[in-house]
């Protein structure tokens, strides 16, 4: 079946030490989202891709990076993780952008716990 | 901005029918609404449109309101699988939605 797959779906990391989380979806979508979403929380924004084209969200902190090295894959970068960051991060697709009238597709989240 | 979704949660019995509101203070497009299960991804359940559309996902409708920037979401005759918590994404004149808090249904036998 299409779907967003992400890798973890645990990952325990140390405080100060990067991490990289993987999201790959299989729907040949043009937008990919990465979301933070902490407990009992809405998922926050924390960029987007269209295409190639990197949106990073203002008030998403520099230790975030994402990278896209083609349609399939996305990869969300913590450069050095802090306590505050430990959080469940969403993957999503969307075939495009325009009006928020697009469909999201979500994969079923990477948990972060950070020691 | 952050829609205002209320109530914050509800408890209901199987068969039960209940309401959850999403407003927004911007003038919107669209309203996504989402069902997400305890350790898991959100699931989308439906997209309004402006036009005040109304929609449904098998005993699960919403209303839109463009004017009054509202849209509503109603569960009928609920079951046990309804339970989980319900998001509403909406979307303005750019690229992203924008989700209220949630609303944490529980449906009990």
């Amino acid at each position: 079946d299409a779907m967003v797959i992400q890798n973890p779906r645990y990952q325990v990391t140390q405080f100060g030490k990067p991490v990289t989380l993987s999201c790959s979806q299989t729907l040949n979508h043009n937008v990919m989202y990465w979301y933070q979403q902490k407990s009992s929380q809405a998922p926050k924004l924390l960029f987007h891709y269209y295409d190639k084209d990197f949106n990073n969200e203002a008030d998403t902190p520099d230790n975030f990076q994402s990278r896209r090295p083609n349609t399939s894959f996305c990869f969300l970068d913590i450069r050095s993780p802090g306590l505050g960051d430990a959080a469940m991060y969403l993957c999503a697709t969307s075939r495009d952008l325009g009006g928020g009238n697009n469909e999201q597709f979500f994969g079923p989240g990477t948990r972060l716990t950070v020691l | 901005q952050q829609p205002v979704q209320s109530p914050q949660a509800v408890i209901l019995r199987e068969g039960e029918d209940a309401v959850i509101n999403c407003s927004s203070s911007k003038a919107l497009y669209s309203v996504h609404w989402y069902r997400q299960k305890h350790g898991e991804a959100p699931v989308f359940l439906m997209i309004l449109l402006k036009g005040g559309e109304q929609k449904g996902h098998e005993k699960i409708s919403a209303s839109f309101n463009e004017k009054k920037q509202q849209s509503s979401l109603y569960l009928t005759a609920s079951q046990l699988s309804y339970s989980g918590t319900y998001f509403c994404g909406t979307g303005s004149n750019d690229y992203k939605l924008s989700f209220g808090a949630g609303t944490t249904v529980t449906v009990r036998a």
